[in-house]
């Protein structure tokens, strides 16, 4: 059974450019998060979606949104990139909301 | 607000020993806990799930427990190997769906 895939794994971008990220969820889940790791702030929730709908948000500015499709493929997209959106991105799926988290390997963005 | 701390930042022990890793959190209206391990540059990796009506979990050499009333959740990692040098994240997730991170606990078992 393959495991939550993140595309790209890395990715280098200059300041101002967008960038978007995709995350494939375990076949079966429904549920898809984003969080943004970096060393000064540790693991911080991005946005959470189910069934297509945004069901909760971390605070993070309207330059961070996402998306997820009918089947279950989540994108975040990040305009107006800044050199502090340098991170690694991670996202993770869900059975169901609420129920044991599985994570991807990362995007890791760096922002030149 | 939920708060999540974990406690010590990192931890060196030897080979063979038993160790406890701590995690204290605010809220007690928690939906699940979960410990996860993460190695340098990659994702997260889950280890136990303890749901809140529950108390502890075992996995292999490890178990979790959850006491919910004084906010801590503890791992224990039996009979450590070279092979678990890693960072230990607790999370917790609320009934309305949104999850907290620990800091971690960077862990290095020494041959």
């Amino acid at each position: 059974k393959a495991g939550v895939t993140q595309t790209p794994r890395y990715l280098i971008k200059t300041r101002g450019q967008q960038v978007t990220l995709s995350c494939s969820p375990i076949s079966g889940h429904r549920s898809v998060s984003w969080y943004q790791q970096t060393p000064g702030q540790g693991l911080q929730f991005l946005f959470e979606y189910f069934s297509e709908t945004q069901r909760n948000k971390g605070n993070f500015p309207g330059r961070f949104s996402g998306r997820q499709f009918s089947n279950s493929r989540s994108e975040m997209n990040v305009s107006t990139l800044e050199l502090g959106d340098s991170a690694l991105y991670l996202c993770a799926s869900s059975r169901v909301d609420n129920t044991e988290a599985f994570f991807g390997q990362g995007t890791r963005l760096t922002v030149v | 607000k939920q708060e999540v701390t974990q406690i010590p930042a990192a931890l060196s022990v030897p080979e063979g020993e038993n160790l406890v890793l701590n995690c204290s959190f605010t809220d007690s209206a928690i939906y699940n806990l979960q410990w996860f391990r993460q190695d340098p540059g990659k994702g997260l990796t889950s280890l136990l799930l303890i749901q809140s009506s529950q108390r502890e979990q075992t996995s292999g050499r490890l178990n979790a427990s959850l006491d919910k009333s004084s906010g801590r959740s503890t791992l224990y990692i039996a009979a450590s190997q070279p092979g678990d040098s890693a960072t230990y994240l607790c999370a917790i997730r609320t009934n309305a769906g949104k999850s907290t991170f620990g800091d971690g606990t960077t862990l290095t078992v020494k041959p």
